[in-house]
């Protein structure tokens, strides 16, 4: 069964520093996707970045980027300028591309990012 | 605006009392799943569908039920509510090309 690890169960920045998240997955899918929610105080899971394992170019969307390491296993996400908007809990999610098959989207347990001003 | 609602937000029932959790988006996704978020544990899928009268358990499918008549609707169903189902729901739909799932607002239900 897929699995997803998050090994930080909370994290801290400084406004406007950089900060990396960690993820690693275990599968024995060569075909899948990676992304990354992020869960605000008012708890709307909001899609931050989303990573084809196909792909071997990181994914990037604005501040976000991924550090996609397929053979390792390991999708983390670095948040660059940290903002104090970017608190929130984040969550790494595996999905397999099962056209028809099972559905289903593992989490991990996330990650409490909080940024101090 | 594309989207996912739930209702209700918020509900506070009594043990053994049925309810129903509605779900609807208006994407025309083919897929949609039904998660419980609990501290400590992350999300956790209930049951998903891959299409209409296409359901399927997910991993922790005990003391819920689902059907999909409407591709649209997807509701959640408990017939006898425990306290260890207090929780936060999230509902969440998906296409067969982005994979994505978009989620709705989440309801938090609490069973005394």
């Amino acid at each position: 069964a897929q699995t997803v690890t998050q090994s930080q169960p909370e994290m801290s920045v400084q406004e406007a520093e950089t900060v990396t998240l960690s993820c690693t997955y275990d599968t024995s899918e060569s075909d899948y996707y990676l992304f990354w929610y992020k869960q605000p105080p008012s708890r709307q899971m909001i899609l931050v970045i989303r990573q084809e394992a196909y792909k071997q170019q990181n994914a990037t969307e604005n501040r976000f980027s991924v550090n996609f390491q397929k053979a390792a296993k390991s999708f983390s996400l670095k948040i660059s300028d940290s903002q104090l908007g970017d608190a929130a809990m984040y969550f790494c999610a595996y999905r397999t591309p099962t056209q028809g098959g099972s559905e289903k989207l593992v989490f991990g347990k996330g990650t409490k990012l909080t940024v101090n001003p | 605006e594309a989207q996912v609602t739930q209702n209700p937000r918020y509900l506070i029932t009594v043990t053994g009392k049925k309810l129903t959790v509605t779900c609807s988006q208006n994407m025309n996704h083919e897929y949609m799943s039904w998660y419980r978020q609990d501290p400590g544990l992350g999300l956790r899928q209930i049951y998903y569908s891959m299409n209409v009268e296409v359901t399927d358990k997910g991993d922790v499918p005990e003391g819920y039920k689902v059907s999909r008549k409407e591709k649209r609707n997807f509701p959640l169903i408990l017939e006898s509510p425990s306290p260890n189902q207090t929780s936060l729901y999230f509902c969440a739909s998906s296409s067969y090309t982005t994979y994505e799932q978009y989620f709705g607002p989440g309801t938090r239900l609490t069973v005394t």
